[in-house]
């Protein structure tokens, strides 16, 4: 079975772009979550989407948005990119709303210069 | 609000030695706990949950955890390390109702492990 799968694996943006990461969810699965993870940190939570709609927010700005599409793959939106933008961005799924049972992604390395 | 504290961001051990990373929570409710493992340029594998059964928690690869309410703690340990064991691992908590996603994970700031031979 196919995990959760992130696309791109890595990109390279210039401060100000806006960028769009993806994520493919384990089949079956209704939930997808965001987290940002800066080097030598542990992952910070930004959203949880479920039934394709928001069901948490973590604390990051407005210019982190979101969607969970019909097929419950997700898109993570960036505008406006800082330096410190730059993180590794990984998505988790599962199958409910909760905690327990998610699988992450490897994740998008994305380098703002 | 929850937290967690890792104590020690670098932990050493000999291959077959004991290994022990610290976790100590901060949770306004009755808490799940989490371990996580990451290998370089890899997401994060679940070890290993804690969510209000048995205190003491197998997990994969021969890693356990213990639930200490009195200590707020939940270490990992297993009994004798490999190789394959070196990465970082990430302890986490969730207040969330019955395990809920809304307030995500609270994670740690990660013990890297090195195991040297």
């Amino acid at each position: 079975d196919a995990g959760v799968t992130q696309s791109p694996t890595h990109l390279i943006k210039t401060r100000g772009q806006h960028v769009t990461l993806r994520c493919s969810p384990i089949s079956g699965h209704k939930s997808v979550s965001w987290y940002q993870q800066v080097l030598g940190q542990g992952p910070q939570f930004i959203f949880q989407y479920y039934e394709k709609e928001e069901r948490g927010r973590g604390n990051f700005p407005d210019r982190f948005s979101a969607r969970q599409f019909p097929n419950y793959s997700s898109e993570l939106n960036v505008n406006a990119l800082l330096l410190g933008d730059s993180a590794l961005y990984l998505c988790a799924s599962s199958i409910s709303a909760g905690v327990y049972g998610y699988t992450f992604g490897s994740g998008t390395r994305l380098t703002v210069v | 609000a929850q937290s967690v504290t890792q104590l020690g961001s670098h932990v050493s051990v000999s291959e077959g030695a004991l290994v022990l990373l610290r976790c100590n929570y901060s949770s306004s409710v009755p808490p799940y706990l989490f371990w996580y493992v990451q290998y370089p340029n890899q997401g994060l594998q679940l070890l290993l949950k804690y969510t209000s059964a048995a205190t003491l928690v197998k997990g994969i690869n021969g890693f356990e955890a213990e639930f200490k309410k009195s200590e707020t703690s939940f270490h990992l340990t297993k009994p004798s390390a490999h190789m394959s064991d070196a990465a970082e691992y990430f302890c986490a908590v969730s207040e969330g109702d019955s395990g809920g996603g809304a307030d995500g994970l609270t994670f740690g700031k990660g013990t890297h492990l090195i195991i040297q031979p």
